[in-house]
């Protein structure tokens, strides 16, 4: 079993549907949550990061983080076709010395259509 | 445009070329990192450079060689490469050296090792 399970999709949604994309880790060790969109031979950008459990909110999107339930979730409202695009979450444990050893999930490959 | 800056975007070598990849960061970041990706698949750690010292080497076979210059430059010396090292090769930085910096990433070289 992957420490960090993401539905890879492919989702599909008309323009200005809302989005949500999700993530479950199996690790409570997991303190550091975020979400990455790659388009099509780009790297990877980060659009959320957060520590909290509760709700963060960027414009249209919205991160969320259940560390109870092990769950992490990235709403995206109106979508856009400009929204499609690979969304990678990624996470890091507490403490130690793994800097930079992200964690990701598969990644979930999203298409939003006019 | 992302302010993590990568050259060339895309590398054919033969696999007896010797060449080098760059990477460019003007955030003041103290820790900066290699990682491959494969198509479909979520980036994997390489390298990561700490105040300019090599603090974790992924077990990468001994073909690819990173060098960090200052803080502000990265490279990363390919020689004899294998047709499966073929991938994105992506460069990030962090503002941190501890495990709760997020990691901004440039877009990434395209190699491809025939």
């Amino acid at each position: 079993q992957k420490e960090v399970e993401q539905d890879p999709g492919p989702l599909s949604v008309p323009e200005g549907a809302i989005v949500s994309l999700n993530c479950t880790y199996s690790n409570s060790a997991f303190q550091y949550f975020m979400w990455y969109r790659q388009y099509s031979r780009k790297g990877p950008e980060l659009l959320m990061y957060t520590y909290s459990s509760g709700n963060k909110e960027d414009g249209r999107f919205t991160a969320q983080v259940d560390k109870s339930s092990k769950y992490i979730s990235l709403f995206i409202r109106d979508s856009q076709p400009s929204d499609s695009a690979t969304y990678l979450c990624a996470m890091y444990r507490a403490g130690g010395t793994s800097y930079g050893k992200l964690t990701f999930g598969q990644g979930t490959i999203l298409t939003v259509h006019p | 445009d992302t302010e993590v800056t990568q050259t060339p975007k895309h590398l054919v070598m033969g696999m007896t070329n010797k060449k080098s990849l760059k990477c460019e960061q003007h955030m003041g970041h103290r820790a900066m990192y290699w990682y491959k990706q494969k198509a479909k698949k979520p980036p994997e750690l390489m390298f990561v450079y700490s105040y300019e010292k090599l603090s974790i080497n992924e077990s990468v076979p001994s073909r690819f060689s990173p060098e960090c210059p200052n803080s502000s430059l990265l490279n990363l010396h390919l020689h004899a490469l294998q047709p499966e090292d073929s991938a994105l090769y992506l460069c990030a930085s962090s503002q941190g050296t501890a495990n709760n910096s997020p990691l901004h990433f440039g877009n990434g070289t395209r190699l491809t090792v025939t």
